[in-house]
């Protein structure tokens, strides 16, 4: 069964520095990855996802993740942060037919 | 607007009372899904439909969770007897059909639930 570790629960930074939150699954099968972002009081929002193909999926706002097999992680990044990112990031992961499982959650914290 | 709804957004309830929560999903989407949500984890996936057919249910949906979706529309999740643990975020996402499965889900904004 596939799994996600979100390898930091808490990520703080300065508004205008670049940011990466890490995520790791584990399949014995080719997998679907997903971000999805959470802001405070709404629901969770799919921000990009990787299916198959250019292993550097952009997304709104700003964020791309690269999708490495041999390292099975799928990494999720921003050059340059505002304050309006902050929010709680969920990885997930699919394989064909089963239903998204998500990690812990990471969560941005952009201060001024 | 015509996203995932869910009814009601908070309930409160008394230890061993029965509660029941409604997903209205995107109309056109045929699947539908319930996870549930607690402080500092993410969503755990509890099950899912297709039009009306559960197709899966998680070890986490005990005998006391029952969920359907008679008309292949909005679907109901009910916890009987409920326990200060389910307290948590229920959250329901709808997705079209997809061959493939790439589990694009949209989610509604959850109900919260919180036994005393």
């Amino acid at each position: 069964a596939q799994s996600v570790t979100q390898l930091d629960s808490q990520v703080p930074v300065f508004e205008e520095a670049p940011v990466e939150l890490r995520c790791n699954y584990s399949s014995s099968v080719s997998v679907y990855l997903f971000w999805y972002v959470q802001y405070p009081n709404q629901g969770l929002q799919l921000l990009l996802k990787y299916l198959s193909g250019s292993t550097l999926v952009k997304g709104i706002n700003g964020f791309e993740a690269e999708f490495n097999k041999s390292q099975t992680s799928f990494h999720l990044r921003k050059p340059s942060v505002h304050i309006s990112d902050t929010a709680e990031y969920f990885c997930a992961v699919s394989e064909v037919g089963t239903a998204l499982i998500f990690g812990k959650g990471t969560t941005l914290s952009v201060s001024s | 607007d015509t996203g995932v709804s869910q009814d009601p957004r908070h309930k409160i309830t008394k230890r061993g009372q029965n509660v029941t929560f409604r997903c209205d999903p995107i109309s056109e989407h045929n699947r539908l899904y319930w996870y549930r949500q607690t402080l500092g984890q993410g969503p755990e996936f509890l099950t899912y439909f297709q039009n009306e057919a559960q197709l899966e249910k998680s070890r986490l949906l005990s005998d006391r969770f029952s969920a359907e979706r008679p008309k292949g529309s909005f679907s109901t999740l009910e916890i009987q007897r409920t326990e200060q643990g389910d307290s948590a975020m229920y959250l329901c996402a709808s997705s079209p059909f997809d061959r493939a499965g790439t589990g694009e889900l949209f989610f509604g904004e959850g109900s919260r639930l919180t036994v005393l």
